[in-house]
């Protein structure tokens, strides 16, 4: 079956760095790459997503790249802001699956 | 707007108990999803429904047991509970791509 591997578990940085979270997957029928971002407390929500058809895509400060033949997806945040502290998940999923594959999620801390 | 609602937000049970969480979304999507979330960890299936009545084990599914008789509503059970099943268990729901998340239950098993 599919495997997700997240990285890093924990970032730190400050407020106005730019935050790179990166995720590989192994299976080569994935084509759909959801990040989900979860506030303390809160449920996850998607933030964004890319299809296997494109290799960049982006939302305002958040931008997500794939790179297809490494198998891996990194997700791009510019600017952080304090309220970007969340905890973020990727996930791969297949055409042929209804269940997508998670991370193990990175811990994103942003200092004013 | 999909909504997800479960049951419970905290319950504290006594092991051996049988536990019940449920989920309920009002955006008739067929496919539906019960997590376990721990530290480290991440988002663990325990169990999946693509349709009343149909349910595929997951990654942990030892210990649990679920039952969908309406559409809209998956719930997860625990036959005996254990310390070992203290935890935070999301629920989910998937029309096309996207899943949307129920607020989660915070379980104790004392």
């Amino acid at each position: 079956g599919e495997n997700v591997e997240q990285h890093p578990s924990t970032l730190s940085v400050q407020e106005g760095d730019s935050a790179v979270i990166k995720c590989t997957y192994s299976d080569s029928a994935s084509n759909y790459f959801p990040w989900y971002k979860q506030e303390l407390g809160k449920r996850p929500q998607l933030i964004i997503d890319i299809r296997s058809n494109v290799g960049e895509k982006k939302d305002q400060r958040i931008a997500v790249t794939l790179n297809k033949t490494a198998k891996h997806f990194s997700l791009h945040i510019t600017e952080t802001q304090p309220e970007d502290s969340a905890v973020y998940f990727c996930a791969a999923k297949s055409g042929g699956s209804y269940i997508p594959t998670f991370g193990r999620g990175t811990s994103l801390i942003v200092h004013p | 707007d999909v909504k997800v609602t479960q049951s419970s937000r905290y319950l504290v049970k006594r092991t051996g108990e049988k536990v019940f969480l449920e989920c309920v979304q009002d955006m008739d999507h067929e496919n539906m999803f019960w997590y376990r979330q721990d530290p480290g960890l991440g988002l663990r299936l325990i169990y999946f429904s693509y349709d009343v009545k149909m349910k595929e084990k997951g990654d942990i599914p030892e210990g649990y047991s679920v039952s969908r008789e309406k559409k809209e509503r998956f719930s997860l059970i625990l036959e005996s509970a254990s310390t070992n099943q203290t935890s935070m268990y999301l629920c989910a729901s998937m029309g096309g791509y996207e899943q949307y998340f129920g607020p989660g239950t915070r379980l104790t098993v004392t």
